[in-house]
């Protein structure tokens, strides 16, 4: 099974400030998929961004961006100009093309200080 | 569309008993999902499916039972709760193996005493 690891517990950042959260993942595969999600006090999960291994351009999505190294097996997320909107829990999660199932990290907790 | 539906939002049960989560996912996705989240765990895959009558084990399986009989519903049946089974549930679902997004339930919040 692939592992997932978020080394960063609890992240807190200033609000118009930068924080940039970790992601590094165990595979043999070549084609996976990789995500963020957000998870706010409502529970409800949220795709923030995502990223296809074959393409080495790393994806973009607004104040959201990330860092995808491929031989490192890494995948960090970048939140620019931090809102108090983005205080929540965020998921890295990591799919096989091959596969249908989505394995997740532990969470980082992101806390905006105003 | 509504999406993916969970009910309940909340139950709370006794040690032994047995209860069905309901799912149901209105967008024709082939593959749904059952998860649960622990604090420090993230999210671990109990069930999926990847079709009508179509069913497998995923990471954390013992103690659940899950059936796929239509394309919409996807209930997790808990066959007889032990309080390590206090935790949230999220039913997803997804259309394919491409990176498409996998969209989730709002969550069931499962307590057993």
């Amino acid at each position: 099974a692939q592992t997932v690891t978020q080394s960063q517990p609890e992240m807190s950042v200033q609000e118009a400030e930068t924080v940039t959260l970790s992601c590094t993942y165990d595979t043999s595969e070549s084609d996976y998929y990789l995500f963020w999600y957000k998870q706010p006090p409502s529970r409800q999960m949220i795709l923030v961004i995502r990223q296809e291994a074959y393409k080495q351009q790393n994806a973009t999505e607004n104040r959201f961006s990330v860092n995808f190294q491929k031989a490192a097996k890494s995948f960090s997320l970048k939140i620019s100009d931090s809102q108090l909107g983005d205080a929540a829990m965020y998921f890295c999660a990591y799919r096989s093309a091959d596969d249908y199932k989505l394995s997740f990290g532990a969470g980082t907790t992101v806390t905006v200080r105003a | 569309n509504a999406g993916v539906t969970q009910t309940p939002k909340f139950q709370v049960l006794k040690t032994g008993q047995s209860m069905t989560l309901q799912c149901a996912q209105d967008m024709n996705h082939e593959y749904m999902s059952w998860y649960r989240q622990d604090p420090g765990m993230g999210l671990r895959l109990i069930h999926y499916s990847v079709g009508a009558g179509i069913t497998d084990q995923g990471e954390v399986p013992n103690g659940y039972n899950v059936s796929r009989s239509t394309t919409e519903d996807f209930p997790l049946r808990l066959l007889s709760a032990a309080p390590s089974q206090t935790s949230v549930y999220f039913c997803a679902s997804r259309r394919g193996r491409e990176g498409n997004e996998q969209f989730f339930g709002p969550g069931t919040r499962l307590t057993v005493l």
